[in-house]
């Protein structure tokens, strides 16, 4: 089956350097991405999202980039703080009738200061 | 600026006893959403609603039933609750969901169901 899927299920960094979280996708009709950031006891929260007509994208303090020719998706935080740590976990829309987003399993960010 | 709102945030159920999640969204989305998550398997789509008055089953339907009561509101229900049924239940939604919505979803902060 098709699967969005994150390359490590933890990754541990020091406040003020930069994280990068990966993310492989199978599916090459997807034309939507998104990443999202979950807190303990909270819901996703959506971060930045990414078209498959493009290639990188800037928000505050985060880039999303895009490889079409890999199916390779990463998120790359600039001088992550304490408060970045959480779980993030990618997403794709597959771009089929009847379907809808289809999630990773997550990679939790450790920052320590 | 409510959002997303699920009721209620816990519960422990019982084999066999029947319960409704509730969800709510004020941002006048077309499209809602029912996931659960567990350990190591990150979300999964139970069911879906594209829009007022339809309702589609994700990759996990079975022991779920939902209602879209209107456009505000998406309820999960299980009948008859199973011990693998534990999780966490989570809604969301978007201004307009299918196969070519390049939309974010908007997530609750779900509900934690344990069934004993």
């Amino acid at each position: 089956g098709e699967s969005v899927g994150l390359h490590l299920p933890t990754l541990s960094v020091q406040e003020g350097d930069n994280s990068i979280i990966n993310c492989a996708y199978s599916n090459s009709a997807s034309d939507y991405f998104i990443w999202y950031k979950q807190e303990s006891g909270k819901g996703p929260q959506f971060i930045i999202d990414i078209r498959s007509n493009m290639d990188k994208r800037q928000g505050q303090r985060v880039t999303v980039l895009l490889n079409k020719t890999v199916k390779h998706l990463s998120l790359q935080i600039a001088a992550t703080q304490p408060g970045d740590s959480a779980v993030y976990f990618c997403a794709e829309n597959p771009n089929q009738a009847g379907t809808a987003l289809i999630f990773g399993k997550g990679t939790t960010l450790s920052v320590s200061s | 600026n409510a959002g997303v709102t699920q009721t209620p945030k816990f519960q422990v159920l019982k084999t066999g006893q029947s319960m409704t999640l509730q969800c709510a969204q004020d941002m006048n989305h077309n499209s809602m959403y029912w996931y659960r998550q567990d350990p190591g398997m990150g979300l999964r789509l139970i069911y879906y609603s594209a829009s007022e008055g339809t309702t589609d089953k994700g990759e996990v339907p079975n022991g779920y039933n939902v209602s879209r009561l209107n456009k505000r509101e998406f309820s999960l229900r299980l009948e008859s609750a199973a011990p693998s049924q534990t999780s966490v239940y989570f809604c969301a939604s978007s201004p307009r969901g299918g196969s070519h919505s390049n939309q974010p979803q908007h997530f609750g902060d779900g509900t934690r169901l344990s069934i004993l």
